[in-house]
């Protein structure tokens, strides 16, 4: 069984950087093909896809937000981390990871997501 | 960026009705289009990657079609836990974008 389940502040001050850590089983991220990315969802908004990388340590970023994000992985934790700087409120949001695999390059399975407030 | 263009942005429907909703692409992806389906608090969930090809455990009311451009989802016969929003996603390049989502609400 795949799980994924993300972990990081619930509460983050503007300016300040925030840390994500997605934990998950199942799989491997060592596995030819295998990808973790992450996705993110302002309060009552659409999805907005952020980040991806690869088992080979491909990394892929969106191009808006590309200077502020950092995506990693640690293949013996099983995680993948992601580093978002100087935060503002309109980052204010809920955070998913999610693996990709298959030739598809879908999300085919997802975390339950973390709320993230940027608040003074 | 590829920019999807879901339509309608919301749509009334009732238990039984046959639903679509389309999703369009602001360049040609072949076939790299993906549907989830997202409940009120919930994660999404991958319906249809592929543009047609149904995710494992997803009912078979649930098809997509479509290429190059233009794509559909449909359901053949809503049911009453098929109300939810649906986003439609490109896996052709990144950024992955994501349409604006459907909400499919009860009649």
């Amino acid at each position: 069984q795949i799980t994924l389940k993300e972990s990081g502040p619930t509460l983050v001050k503007p300016t300040q950087t925030l840390t994500l850590t997605c934990t998950f089983s199942g799989f491997s991220l060592s596995t030819s093909g295998v990808g973790v990315g992450w996705i993110r969802q302002p309060p009552g908004k659409a999805l907005e896809w952020l980040a991806l990388i690869y088992w080979d340590d491909d990394k892929r970023y969106s191009p808006s937000l590309k200077s502020r994000l950092t995506i990693t992985k640690d293949t013996s934790k099983n995680q993948v981390v992601l580093t978002m700087t100087n935060l503002d409120p309109v980052d204010t949001a809920t955070y998913y990871c999610a693996q990709s695999a298959g030739g598809s390059n879908a999300f085919d399975i997802w975390g339950q997501g973390t709320m993230v407030t940027v608040s003074s | 960026d590829i920019q999807m263009t879901q339509s309608p942005s919301s749509l009334s429907a009732s238990v039984g009705d046959r639903v679509t909703i389309t999703c369009r692409a602001g360049q040609s992806i072949s076939t790299y289009l993906n549907w989830y389906q997202q409940k009120p608090g919930k994660a999404p969930k991958l319906l249809i990657y592929a543009a047609s090809s149904l995710q494992s455990g997803v009912p078979s009311r649930f098809s997509g079609s479509g290429s190059g451009t233009d794509f559909t989802l449909t359901i053949s016969s809503l049911q009453p836990e098929d109300f939810a929003t649906y986003y439609c996603q490109q896996s052709y390049s990144t950024p992955r974008t994501f349409g604006q989502g459907t909400k499919v609400e009860i009649k």
